[in-house]
């Protein structure tokens, strides 16, 4: 059974702090991805990745970095958390011949 | 620009009755369709899919119609169950491994 386990449910910072969102999952996917869902928004992807070490950029990256130094995490880092960024974020994961698996998401206030 | 896009925000359905999800899409080069299903405060889980060379894929009370021409899919629920009660994701791909593009959802309200 797959499983992408992300490191809190929720989640309560003040403006400026540095967060770390971790994502792992267990099905030794090559892609992983991180997503923000927010109302009428949708699911938008911030950062994705095609394996260990390697990122790319996807539609609002402002604001993030991500880092995988093993297969298996990949980390969002928020280098300064704003008020904007209060959200649901959504880890996924996929190998090339798989279904896209989803975390339980973290839900992030800053404040 | 859109590439997914499910026009409808909310839908509302009686209990035993067909609920009809719709999504459009732009981008040709997209060869496979994914509904995702979510709830409140959790991440979403996978429901169902369809390739490009189909128009058809059922699985249970679910399924999903593919209109290649029109660029249009749908997802019937039939018949609709309270717990059917969510977010529905439209997500579209391609065999070039480039991300999944989603839609920005259909909330479902199944009424007893």
């Amino acid at each position: 059974d797959v499983k992408v386990t992300q490191s809190s449910r929720y989640l309560v910072k003040r403006t400026g702090e540095k967060v770390f969102l971790e994502c792992v999952q267990d099905m030794d996917h090559e892609n992983m991805f991180w997503y923000r869902q927010d109302p009428g928004l949708g699911l938008r992807l911030i950062y994705f990745s095609y394996d260990v070490k390697m990122k790319e950029k996807g539609d609002i990256p402002e604001g993030y970095s991500v880092s995988r130094e093993k297969k298996e995490r990949f980390s969002l880092i928020l280098e300064s958390a704003s008020t904007n960024q209060t959200s649901m974020y959504l880890c996924a994961s996929t190998s090339l011949t798989d279904t896209q698996y989803f975390g339980p998401g973290t839900r992030l206030t800053v404040l | 620009d859109q590439q997914v896009k499910q026009n409808s925000p909310s839908l509302s359905v009686q209990e035993g009755r067909i609920s009809i999800l719709n999504c459009d899409y732009t981008n040709s080069m997209f060869d496979y369709f994914l509904w995702y299903k979510k709830y409140p405060a959790e991440g979403p889980t996978f429901l169902i899919s369809i390739s490009s060379i189909k128009d058809k894929n059922e699985d249970g009370r679910f399924t999903v119609f593919l209109n290649k021409s029109a660029k249009h899919l749908s997802l019937h629920i039939v018949p609709s169950q309270p717990g059917d009660s969510a977010v529905y994701f439209c997500a579209a791909g391609n065999s070039g491994n480039t991300p999944l593009v989603f839609g920005k959802g259909t909330r479902l309200s199944v009424i007893a």
